[in-house]
């Protein structure tokens, strides 16, 4: 089974800032895709950025990157010039490759981006 | 493009009674899910279905059943309600082969 674990319920920085928020998570496969989504208070689910498992580069999708540590099973989000629409919560998310795309979700962790 | 549509928005029920959220879409996407997301928790997957004519269980599949009208409808049946089901519903859809996920704007439901 998948498990993904997310430490930090709640993070706060000033708009601008850079941010980085942890995820780690536990499989016994080796291919796998990991994911960042993003829920603002109007509780869409957004998908941010994906990381597939057997590739080294970190993925990035412009103010948004990740470090995938894939030894250490991290995978961390960092947002460089934070603004407030970046406030929401953010769920880190492991699917496999076979098979239908089930998500396994990680707890969330709540970021304000303050003015 | 509608994309991922979902009825109703909100719902309160009694405990004991049934209903069914539906969710439809119009991207002619294979495979189609239902989660739920309680409180300080991430989304936990119910039923999926791959394609059409087929639906498997998920992580917390109890309580519930589903639907593959066809190839864009998937409802979600809840028989008894009881209160631990109080909660908010997504559905989801994504093509075959694809990675990412569409999701609904989600049903609150209440079950007192």
């Amino acid at each position: 089974a998948q498990t993904v674990t997310q430490s930090q319920p709640e993070m706060s920085v000033q708009e601008a800032e850079t941010v980085t928020l942890s995820c780690t998570y536990d499989t016994s496969e080796n291919n796998y895709y990991l994911f960042w989504y993003k829920q603002p208070p109007s509780r869409q689910m957004i998908l941010v950025i994906r990381q597939e498992a057997y590739k080294q580069q970190n993925a990035t999708e412009n103010r948004f990157s990740v470090n995938f540590q894939k030894a250490a099973k991290s995978f961390s989000l960092k947002i460089s010039d934070s603004q407030l629409g970046d406030t929401a919560m953010y769920f880190c998310a492991l699917s496999l490759i076979q098979g239908a795309q089930k998500l396994v979700f990680g707890q969330g962790t709540r970021l304000t981006i303050n003015p | 493009n509608a994309g991922v549509t979902q009825t109703p928005k909100f719902q309160v029920l009694k405990t004991g009674q049934s209903m069914t959220l539906q969710c439809a879409q119009d991207m002619n996407h294979n495979s189609m899910y239902w989660y739920r997301q309680d409180p300080g928790m991430g989304l936990r997957l119910i039923y999926y279905s791959a394609s059409e004519g087929t639906t498997d269980k998920g992580e917390v599949p109890n309580g519930y059943n589903v639907s593959r009208l066809n190839k864009r409808e998937f409802s979600l049946r809840l028989e008894s309600a009881a209160p631990s089901q109080t909660s908010v519903y997504f559905c989801a859809s994504s093509e075959e082969g694809s990675t990412r996920q569409y999701f609904g704007p989600g049903t609150r439901l209440t079950v007192t």
